[in-house]
């Protein structure tokens, strides 16, 4: 009953750096997303994926790049990481088709840039 | 573009009490609505939803109900406990869209 897993959990990161989180679910999701969540700020979408080879932008895209190779994985990247990228980071997934609106998220990966 | 707004927190409350956490949406259309629910050190997970307008979503004694005339959908419990200690969103979905809106979260503390 894994559902959908995220590595790492956490990392330091000093400004410059890169960093790829690794988001992979085993319940044949058709759909892929990665959130930042910050204090006030509830969640807010950085990039998604409708199916394997697919990715688009959410709301707050810049400084992230995202790739789903595989179905079952979404990788999100920090080319050049700011300490503006400094948060709480989730993936989820949910079937394809109509949007039932219910997600399975991740634990979350805390990722802090000095 | 769609919004979701919802009651600031904390939210601090003693055990057995009544709980409401106010939530508004801005959408064009017709959207779910869904109350989703953070655990400390958990991921999100889905309370309860309502697909269309008078729709009532219930689950683990939480309640809240569509109002489309007043664009709400308040969560509301009549006896909470320590184990409902948790940061609660609200947020919104299209059928035919891709995504789902969040609001800014609340953080409910509740005491023994």
């Amino acid at each position: 009953n894994a559902g959908v897993t995220q590595t790492p959990k956490f990392r330091v990161l000093k400004t410059g750096q890169s960093m790829t989180l690794l988001c992979a679910q085993d319940m044949n999701h058709e759909y892929m997303y990665w959130y930042r969540q910050d204090p006030g700020m509830g969640l807010r979408l950085i990039h998604y994926s409708v199916g394997e080879g697919t990715t688009a932008k959410g709301e707050v895209p810049d400084g992230y790049n995202v790739s789903r190779l595989k179905k079952q994985n979404f990788l999100l990247g920090l080319e050049s990481a700011a300490p503006s990228q400094t948060s709480v980071y989730f993936c989820a997934s949910r079937v394809g088709g109509t949007n039932t609106g219910e997600l399975f998220f991740g634990e979350g990966s805390r990722l802090t840039v000095l | 573009g769609d919004s979701v707004t919802q009651m600031e927190g904390p939210v601090t409350l003693s055990e057995e009490a009544f709980l409401t956490i106010n939530c508004t949406y801005t959408a064009t259309g017709y959207p779910s609505l869904f109350w989703y629910v953070q655990y400390p050190g958990e991921g999100l997970q889905l309370l309860l939803k309502a697909t269309k307008a008078d729709d009532k979503g219930s689950n683990k004694g939480f309640e809240a109900t569509y109002r489309k005339e007043t664009t709400s959908f308040h969560l509301e419990k009549g006896s909470v406990q320590v184990s409902d200690s948790a940061v609660y969103f609200c947020a919104l979905s299209k059928a035919a869209g891709n995504k789902l809106t969040f609001g800014g979260g609340t953080r409910v503390l509740v005491k023994p």
